[in-house]
């Protein structure tokens, strides 16, 4: 069954703390990117990857970092920087000459405590 | 940067009518593509139209793009109840994707 998984549907951040969210395909595509999504609004690109080892700020990268060590996985981490961090976090990922479609995964909602 | 914008913000119809909703974008695009939300879920893929295309159809959807006008058209026909959701455009260059606020379509019994 392919697709994309993002884990968890739910987390909680305390001030000060750093948060990872996960995100991994096994639909075998070259390029991952991240998006945030705040109420009554369109996705904002984070971070996007296009290659293992190789990823790109996207337009609100500040307070956001991310890696890129598998194909498979590419994690985002909110952290202390990021003063406003509660939202929808998207991952989705692209096969490569495909025209450009992203597959998107179920979405991890931040919360600050 | 957000460069598609969609209109109506809200859109309330019948089932069984037509839903039709606008994008307007700002630069030039390599195509312009439409995703589906439905409540607190992720993004799902609708239909994707080329620079060079002016017309598409994916079963009952239709959509237009005139790039003299940086605009683009999403008609969804003969509306059913699963089709309530929130739908975004996405103008698609060099890899990325940048959407607009959305349009939400309430499709009432």
């Amino acid at each position: 069954d392919g697709g994309i998984t993002q884990s968890p549907k739910y987390l909680f951040r305390k001030e000060g703390q750093n948060v990872t969210l996960s995100c991994e395909q096994n639909l075998n595509h070259d390029a991952m990117y991240w998006y945030r999504q705040d109420p009554g609004q369109g996705l904002r690109l984070i971070y996007y990857s296009q290659i293992v080892n190789d990823f790109q700020k996207g337009d609100i990268a500040e307070g956001y970092s991310v890696s890129r060590e598998k194909k498979e996985s590419f994690p985002l981490t909110v952290t202390s920087a990021q003063k406003n961090p509660t939202a929808f976090y998207l991952c989705a990922s692209r096969l490569s000459g495909s025209g450009e479609t992203q597959y998107f995964g179920p979405g991890t909602r931040l919360l600050v405590l | 940067s957000q460069q598609g914008e969609e209109d109506p913000q809200a859109l309330s119809i019948q089932e069984g009518e037509n839903a039709t909703m606008n994008c307007s974008y700002k630069t030039s695009i390599n195509n312009l593509q439409w995703y589906r939300q439905n409540s607190g879920r992720g993004l799902v893929h609708l239909i994707l139209i080329r620079s060079n295309e002016r017309e598409k159809h994916s079963g009952r959807l239709r959509v237009t793009l005139d790039t003299s006008k940086k605009s683009s058209s999403l008609l969804i026909t003969a509306s059913r109840a699963a089709d309530t959701a929130s739908y975004f455009c996405a103008c698609s260059n060099d890899y990325k994707l940048s959407f607009g606020a959305g349009t939400t379509v309430t499709v009432r019994a």
